[in-house]
């Protein structure tokens, strides 16, 4: 079925950077379109960002535009999202799925275990 | 933006059927998907495009989708159902995901 292993959280300054990576593994990469999607504490589901499995379209959520950039790397099997001038309010879990294999009207899939991102000074 | 609507909370008893909304204009034209999260796990697909079942799922969760309302149904409900659940659609025009804001389902 597949399976997604996040990593790159921790705590971090406002208005710092940070990079978190997603690991796949069990099934075609790069057959698939791949999303980060965040819960902040206490709080609902988000969706952040969507690639395609080319790497292009890619679209951002209003909420982090022009501050996060995602990218992937099917030949290492990988998905990306560099964080820039981080904000209290991108303090969440940031999770890693995998969109069914219909395109966007599909489901999320396959999710990672989440990785912990904590803005604070 | 497009907007879908869930009750915060639902209250059963076990044994009986548990029904969640999903609440948005013309819902019934989308494709609607249903994610079950307990406390500290990543959410897990239940149901997708409205009425289908992934495997692994009991029988006893099911889905519906019409006019301005899409439904998931637990039949008779277990402990271990007690979670969140979320509903979710692709929203072409602005090629963004929405989420429902979450039920969180009590099992008394």
């Amino acid at each position: 079925e597949g399976e997604l292993v996040e990593s790159g959280g921790g705590l971090i300054q406002p208005g710092g950077s940070l990079r978190l990576s997603c690991a796949a593994s069990g099934f075609t990469f790069s057959d698939y379109n791949m999303f980060w999607v965040r819960q902040g504490p206490g709080k609902g589901l988000e969706w952040v960002s969507f690639i395609s499995k080319s790497g292009s379209p890619i679209y951002y959520a209003d909420s982090v535009k022009g501050r996060f950039i995602i990218s992937r790397d099917n030949g290492e099997s990988s998905l990306h999202l560099q964080m820039n001038s981080l904000r209290g309010d991108d303090t969440a879990v940031y999770y890693c799925v995998r969109n069914g294999p219909s395109g966007p009207t599909d489901s999320f899939d396959v999710w990672g275990q989440g990785t912990k991102v904590t803005v604070s000074s | 933006s497009y907007v879908v609507t869930q009750p915060a909370s639902v209250s059963v008893a076990p044994g009986t059927t548990a029904r969640i909304t999903c609440e948005g204009d013309k819902i019934g034209s989308k494709s609607v998907h249903w994610y079950q999260q307990k406390p500290g796990q990543a959410p897990v697909l239940v149901i997708s495009y409205d009425v289908d079942r992934p495997s692994g799922i009991p029988e006893r969760f099911s889905g519906s989708n019409s006019g301005r309302t899409a439904t998931l149904i637990i039949t008779r409900v277990e402990a271990g159902d007690e979670a969140d659940y979320y509903c979710q659609v692709w929203h072409p025009i602005s090629d963004h995901w929405v989420f429902g804001g979450g039920t969180h389902l009590t099992v008394l």
